[in-house]
C-alpha cells in the first residue's frame, strides 16, 4: 500500500489566479495520477505523471491549464492556472502500487 | 473504450439489512475491477479489487464482490450494514498495462436506524 498526503487540504481562490497542489507519497512509485472530482460527480483522470518524462494528459485537459511537475519518485505537483469558478472541484492525487491505485485525501478548491 | 455504469444513484438501507450495489462495465479484455468508498470529506479508500482467479473476492469492512463475465458485472455486497457504511461508493475499471481507471458515477448509500 501507499500513504499519500496532499497540500493544501482546501483553499478558496479568486478567479484569474493559480494554485499549486502538492502530493507526497511515503514510498517511491513510478506512476502518479491526478484526478478531478467536480461537485456531485465522479472522478475524471486529468493526467498521468511518471518521473523523468512529460505528463500525459487526457482528452479535455491541457498542459497550459494544468501544468504538472514530477521531480522525483515520491512527489508531484499540479497547478490549476488562470482559475475560473468552473475549476471548483476536489483534486485528488493517486499512485499505483501493487497493481492498485491508492488515493490521497484530496484538495477541495473553491474559485470565487 | 472502457466504461463503468452504476445504475443506482442513491440507495437507502436499514441498519442491519443487506446491501447490494450494482456495477456494469464495458471493456474489451479481462479488466481490473475495483470498488472504492468515499466517506464525507474523505479521500477514496479501496474496498476490494479483482484481477483474476476466484470470482468472489473479499474486501475490508465485511464487503465482498462477485465478478460475472457473462453479465459484465461486478456487484458489491454486504450482509449486514452498519451506520458507518453511509458513504459514496465508486466502481472502477482499468486495464492492466497503464492503470488508468474509469470510474462510475457513484452510488450514495444512506443508512437509517
Amino acid at each position: 500500500s501507499a500513504v499519500i498526503s496532499q497540500k493544501p487540504s482546501r483553499d478558496i481562490c479568486q478567479r484569474g489566479t493559480s494554485l499549486t497542489i502538492q502530493c507526497q507519497v511515503d514510498s517511491q512509485v513510478t506512476m502518479m495520477f491526478w484526478y478531478r472530482q467536480q461537485p456531485g460527480q465522479s472522478l475524471t483522470l486529468i493526467a498521468t505523471a511518471n518521473q523523468g518524462s512529460e505528463a500525459t494528459y487526457e482528452s479535455g485537459f491541457v498542459i497550459d491549464k494544468f501544468p504538472i511537475s514530477r521531480p522525483n519518485l515520491t512527489f508531484s505537483t499540479l497547478t490549476v492556472s488562470n482559475m475560473s469558478p468552473e475549476d471548483s472541484s476536489i483534486y485528488l492525487c493517486s499512485v499505483e502500487a501493487g497493481d492498485t491505485q491508492y488515493f490521497g485525501p484530496g484538495t477541495r478548491l473553491t474559485v470565487l | 473504450a472502457q466504461s463503468v455504469t452504476q445504475p443506482d444513484i442513491h440507495i437507502t438501507v436499514s441498519e442491519g439489512a443487506s446491501l447490494e450495489l450494482r456495477c456494469n462495465y464495458s471493456y474489451g479484455a479481462t479488466p481490473y475491477l475495483f470498488w472504492y468508498v468515499q466517506s464525507p470529506g474523505q479521500g477514496l479508500q479501496l474496498l476490494l479489487k479483482y484481477f483474476s482467479g476466484d470470482t468472489l473476492v473479499q474486501g475490508i469492512k465485511g464487503f465482498e464482490a462477485e465478478f460475472k463475465r457473462s453479465q459484465s458485472s461486478f456487484n458489491l455486497r454486504k450482509p449486514s450494514v452498519h451506520w458507518s457504511d453511509a458513504a459514496e461508493y465508486f466502481c472502477a475499471v482499468g486495464p492492466s498495462n497503464d492503470y488508468k481507471l474509469s470510474f462510475g458515477a457513484g452510488t450514495t448509500v444512506t443508512v437509517r436506524a
